[in-house]
């Protein structure tokens, strides 16, 4: 089964910086991948598929990229509110389906 | 409304059963994939099972084969989860999650049902 590896497991940034976050797939998924944000006590939200698309409804602040193995979501100016756990998802075949173990991102 | 509320956690007793549900709301149910998928205290998410639309393909991860049936009712608008032989490590909250086929990324989840394992 492929292996999801999100790092760091943890950052701390000020209000306004650049949050990089990266996923690393133990084998190619293409652009099969989605990210999470899990806020503290709610439920999960779909920020990003396919690599790089945007959720409807989501700020224009996080952005994807990658394909292949490396992927990243980028928070281009870090708000309050993004204070979170990220999560990036495989989903380039049938199940199973893989989750990274997340990055819990806080503000400084 | 769009949405999906689970229902049936609770405390049970290691080697005992529970079987959760999850009710649609707000959109065609019976076009869309559905999922479990499941987050132990303080840790991160977990895959669980998938169904398809029609039910024909189903899915579970390694960890609950044999002990765990997903299945759906597309005229009730309602997805299960049979647990059999729980064990403490299947302690969690249990998400119901959509899936707009054929894709497999979770487009709406649910509040969450909690299912304690504990003698």
């Amino acid at each position: 089964d492929i292996q999801m590896t999100q790092s760091p497991s943890s950052l701390s940034a000020s209000v306004g910086d650049r949050v990089t976050i990266t996923c690393r797939a133990s084998q190619g998924i293409s652009n099969y991948l989605a990210w999470y944000q899990q806020k503290p006590g709610k439920v999960p939200k779909l920020l990003i598929y396919a690599a790089s698309t945007l959720q409807s409804g989501v700020p224009s602040r996080f952005s994807g990229s990658g394909s292949g193995t490396d992927f990243t979501l980028t928070i281009s100016s870090l708000q309050p509110e993004d204070v979170a756990t990220y999560y990036c998802q495989k989903y380039n075949s049938a199940p199973p389906l893989t989750f990274g173990g997340g990055t819990k991102v806080e503000i400084k | 409304e769009v949405q999906l509320v689970e229902s049936g956690g609770g405390l049970v007793k290691p080697g005992g059963s529970l079987r959760l549900s999850c009710a649609a709301s707000g959109f065609t149910f019976s076009s869309y994939s559905m999922n479990w998928v499941r987050q132990a205290p303080g840790k991160g998410l977990e895959w669980v099972s998938s169904i398809s639309s029609s039910s024909s393909y189903i899915y579970y991860a390694d960890s609950v084969k044999g002990r765990f049936t997903i299945s759906r009712d597309n005229a009730k608008n309602s997805l299960y989860l049979q647990m059999n032989s729980l064990r403490a490590e299947d302690t969690a909250v249990y998400y119901c999650a959509r899936a707009e086929s054929p894709v497999w990324y979770f487009d709406l989840w649910g509040r969450g049902t909690l299912v304690t394992v504990s003698s």
